[in-house]
């Protein structure tokens, strides 16, 4: 059973426009949420984070929404650039009385059009 | 500034082979991880370790051992391999056991086992 979904594996978007991603969660336990980009034969690199007490979060062209109620998050590239394409990983995490674990979706590959 | 470096970034196993697969990070990081990603499954948790000398099971531990050796270094060890370990794994640490820190991930492993 996933508890972080994303639930479209690939976008396409024309280069300036802007791309969102979508994710969705099951854990209400989860308190921090994370967006991780990947380019092909690399480790993931974080992008973005916010915490459950926060609805929004911004940093240059990227912002995570937040919507707990839905239990829904999503990633706005505004505008998007061909360097963007990539897959993006949603991921988040829960209180733990050890190291915080990331669960992550199953990505979504962006394409970024020129 | 290297990371998270992990050896060896590919490597191909008969069927009842065995290896070690080793990671590196030089940040002082408290905690490291051993993922896997396999197609259209996002990254799985295989173990995990809070702190030097603590180690615990993640999402998807069966057929693998790891050694926390130093604060540095987490290794990963397939006593004897099968086809269905055949994967990318990712090795990635993150500075705190508790709070709301990302976590850095190297470059990734893949392994074939035949």
């Amino acid at each position: 059973d996933q508890q972080v979904k994303q639930n479209s594996p690939s976008l396409s978007v024309q280069e300036g426009r802007i791309s969102i991603l979508n994710c969705d969660y099951t854990n209400s336990m989860f308190d921090y949420f994370l967006w991780y980009k990947k380019y092909p034969a690399e480790g993931p690199t974080f992008l973005i984070s916010i915490s459950s007490i926060k609805d929004k979060n911004e940093d240059g062209r990227f912002t995570v929404f937040l919507n707990k109620s839905a239990k829904h998050l999503s990633l706005h590239i505004v505008p998007s650039q061909p360097g963007d394409s990539a897959v993006y990983f949603c991921a988040a995490s829960a209180p733990s009385g050890s190291a915080r674990q990331l669960t992550f979706g199953s990505g979504t590959q962006l394409t970024v059009l020129p | 500034n290297a990371g998270v470096t992990q050896t060896p970034k590919f490597q191909v196993l008969k069927t009842g082979q065995s290896m070690t697969l080793q990671c590196a990070q030089d940040m002082n990081h408290n905690s490291m991880y051993w993922y896997r990603q396999d197609p259209g499954m996002g990254l799985r948790l295989i173990y995990y370790s809070a702190s030097e000398g603590t180690t615990d099971k993640g999402e998807v531990p069966n057929g693998y051992n790891v050694s926390r050796l130093n604060k540095r270094e987490f290794s990963l060890r397939l006593e004897s391999a099968a086809p269905s370990q055949t994967s990318v794994y990712f090795c990635a640490s993150s500075w705190a056991r508790t709070g709301n820190t990302e976590a850095f991930f190297g470059q990734g492993t893949r392994l074939t086992v035949v």
